[in-house]
């Protein structure tokens, strides 16, 4: 069973371009959530998505950051705009059901978005 | 709100030897769960151990054992017999087990263990 896969595993972009990271969870699961990874800092949990829904978007940017799970494909974060403070390690996780066993949270390599 | 510190950025360990590594939370939950994640240099999380709020025996896993103190809000890790390979930055995280974000993971900032041969 393959794990969370996500790409790229490296992305630069320059300030004002868009970044899309993809997301694709393990088989059999349907939850996804979304943390990043500043400098010297732990994750901070960013949104929550089941299949074509955001559950909880609380800790996402009002500006610019999106995210979607769409039925069928992977899920994105999308930026747009990038700024120099949006670099950081962008992480996925996933899980096969939501409430007590979501925290069995598999996380993926993460992506590393840098913005020059 | 729950809020995860740990106070120790850095710790060093010789090879075999053993290390603990601090960490103390805050919640207004009455049910939650407590984690160590593992970030090599990779930068993979790896979950390394669980803890349930409401167990009162201390999770371990091989040469991974917690000093889950409930009273005190302090959740340590100790690893025993360090191996090169444990070399890593250490997150300690938690999640309410109620409520309406029974899903949200709190991370700590990490501590960077290094493993001397």
């Amino acid at each position: 069973n393959a794990g969370v896969m996500q790409n790229p595993r490296h992305l630069v972009r320059r300030r004002g371009q868009e970044a899309r990271l993809r997301c694709s969870p393990m088989k059999g699961h349907s939850h996804v959530y979304w943390y990043r990874q500043l400098p010297e800092e732990g994750l901070k949990f960013m949104v929550y998505l089941q299949k074509e829904n955001i559950i909880d978007e609380s800790g996402m940017p009002k500006e610019r950051f999106s995210a979607e799970f769409p039925k069928e494909g992977p899920s994105i974060l999308r930026i747009q705009q990038v700024v120099r403070g949006d670099s950081a390690a962008y992480f996925c996780a996933s899980s096969p059901l939501a409430g007590v066993l979501s925290y069995e949270q598999y996380f993926g390599p993460g992506t590393r978005l840098t913005v020059t | 709100a729950q809020t995860v510190t740990q106070s120790q950025p850095e710790m060093s360990v010789q090879e075999a030897e053993t290390v603990t590594l601090s960490c103390t939370y805050d919640t207004s939950e009455s049910d939650y769960y407590l984690f160590w994640y593992k970030q090599p240099p990779s930068r993979q999380m790896i979950l390394v151990i669980r803890q349930e709020a409401y167990k009162q025996q201390n999770a371990t896993e091989n040469r991974f054992s917690v000093n889950f103190q409930k009273a005190a809000k302090s959740f340590s890790l100790k690893i025993s017999d360090s191996q090169l390979g444990d070399a890593a930055m250490y997150f300690c995280a938690s999640g309410a087990n109620s409520g309406g974000s029974n899903y949200k993971l709190t991370f700590g900032k990490g501590t960077l263990l290094t493993v001397n041969p």
